[in-house]
């Protein structure tokens, strides 16, 4: 079943400006990771934050996490047109380490 | 740098075929897993594996099959093909310890 559920399903913002994706799962977790996938390749591992962070940043992405709503966000700051791709949230739980995927959200960067 | 590289880029079979793809990674990891992906569901785990000869089911493994002979290699299986198997099938990896997968390329299989 899938943990994680993505929102927006699709994005399209102007080269420059910031996006955001929110996704938001079902059971506890041991941690949660963001991938992105351009388009016809394989996914690429973006963040991990564990369950006992808040936010965690790396370049121009940021990727907040919330235990009690159960739901993270990954924000892109000043896009890119390269930014374009589906960007998936995964899930690990406590017990386990097996990756967990939502649906994704497709982000389309204009240049 | 991790390389995960799988057999085809693109397959087409006919219905009732048996079907091979192969997973290939160079980084000696304990864990590889199958994964396939189709529009609205995401990534869903067929098989995984956390050591040679050993096999996990994921949560769609109906249809399929895996053999892990060596460390280095993950084959994924179906016995005979149907339509509905058309999807992107996507194997990662990952070592021991470590909590995120490295991915491969994908595998487009279309079966006719």
């Amino acid at each position: 079943s899938q943990q994680g559920e993505e929102d927006p399903q699709a994005l399209s913002i102007q080269e420059g400006e910031n996006a955001t994706m929110n996704c938001s799962y079902k059971t506890s977790i041991n941690n949660l990771q963001w991938y992105r996938q351009n388009s016809g390749r394989g996914l690429v591992h973006l963040i991990l934050i564990r369950s006992n962070e808040r936010e965690k940043h790396s370049g121009r992405l940021r990727v907040t996490l919330d235990t009690s709503k159960k739901s993270s966000s990954l924000l892109i700051t000043a896009s890119r047109a390269a930014d374009t791709a589906s960007y998936f949230c995964a899930t690990v739980s406590p017990s386990g380490s097996r990756l967990t995927f939502g649906e994704g959200t497709q982000l389309t960067v204009n240049p | 740098d991790v390389k995960v590289t799988q057999s085809s880029r693109y397959l087409v079979k006919r219905t009732g075929e048996k079907v091979f793809l192969e997973c290939v990674q160079d980084m000696d990891h304990e864990n590889m897993f199958w994964y396939r992906q189709d529009p609205g569901l995401g990534l869903r785990l067929i098989y995984f594996s956390y050591d040679v000869k050993m096999k996990e089911k994921g949560d769609i493994p109906e249809g399929y099959s895996v053999s892990r002979e060596k460390k280095e290699r993950f084959s994924l299986i179906l016995e005979s093909a149907s339509t509905n198997q058309t999807s992107m099938y996507l194997c990662a990896s990952r070592p021991a310890g470590v909590e995120t997968q490295y991915f491969g390329p994908g595998t487009r299989l279309l079966v006719l």
